[in-house]
């Protein structure tokens, strides 16, 4: 089955800097890349997603860029905010296993004011 | 609109007693139905997964259980409840085709 890994765990940037998540995928049949942003104690919120057929997508300060070749995705996220911080989940999902969503382990991300 | 609810929102169980968690989905249907769980700091695990009335796939082996007994009701269940099945329970849909996934609010599972 997929496989994600998500790096790193931990990230604590200042506040207006940028942050990048990544994360691999093990099924090259994936084809749905999802973000999802977690505040303590709520229910995961999809952020921005992007499909095998696209490269790239923007949502503001919010991008991810996604390299199906070497099997990886990643989100940036530039002129961090202290409501950034929280827990967010990059995840992969195989149209032909149900679309079930594989998620990575999850990135604590800290901005400091 | 669609919505999801899922209940309750916390719970505090002994060791040995049987739980029932409750999903449903208003707004859409025959959606894709998912149960998971997520440890204290950790990341989502994905438990059991539904495409349609009756049809329950098992991700891991554990001491729970899913039934879908109608189109938009996902339960979740476990005869005898075991300290390490504490943990945050998460309900989702999705209308499939590669879709959003819609998270329930979550159930705060403590077992003493």
């Amino acid at each position: 089955g997929e496989n994600v890994e998500q790096h790193p765990s931990t990230l604590s940037v200042q506040e207006g800097d940028s942050a990048v998540i990544k994360c691999t995928y093990s099924d090259s049949a994936s084809n749905y890349f999802p973000w999802y942003k977690q505040e303590l104690g709520k229910r995961p919120q999809l952020i921005i997603d992007i499909r095998s057929n696209v490269g790239e997508k923007k949502d503001q300060r919010i991008a991810v860029t996604l390299n199906k070749t070497a099997k990886h995705f990643s989100l940036h996220i530039t002129e961090t905010q202290p409501e950034d911080s929280a827990v967010y989940f990059c995840a992969a999902s195989v149209k032909a296993a149900g679309n079930k969503l594989t998620f990575g382990g999850g990135t604590r991300v800290l901005v400091k004011p | 609109s669609q919505t999801i609810h899922q209940w309750p929102a916390t719970l505090v169980q002994p060791v040995g007693s049987p739980l029932s968690l409750e999903c449903t989905v208003e707004g859409t249907s025959n959606p894709n139905l998912y149960w998971y769980r997520q440890a204290a700091g950790r990341g989502l695990q994905l438990l059991f997964y539904s495409v349609g009335i009756g049809q329950i796939s098992s991700e891991v082996p554990q001491n729970l259980s899913a039934s879908r007994p109608q189109d938009r009701q996902f339960i979740l269940s476990s005869k005898k409840l075991l300290l390490s099945d504490s943990g945050f329970y998460l309900c989702a849909w999705q209308t499939g085709m590669n879709t959003e996934a819609f998270f329930g609010q979550g159930t705060r599972l403590t077992v003493v």
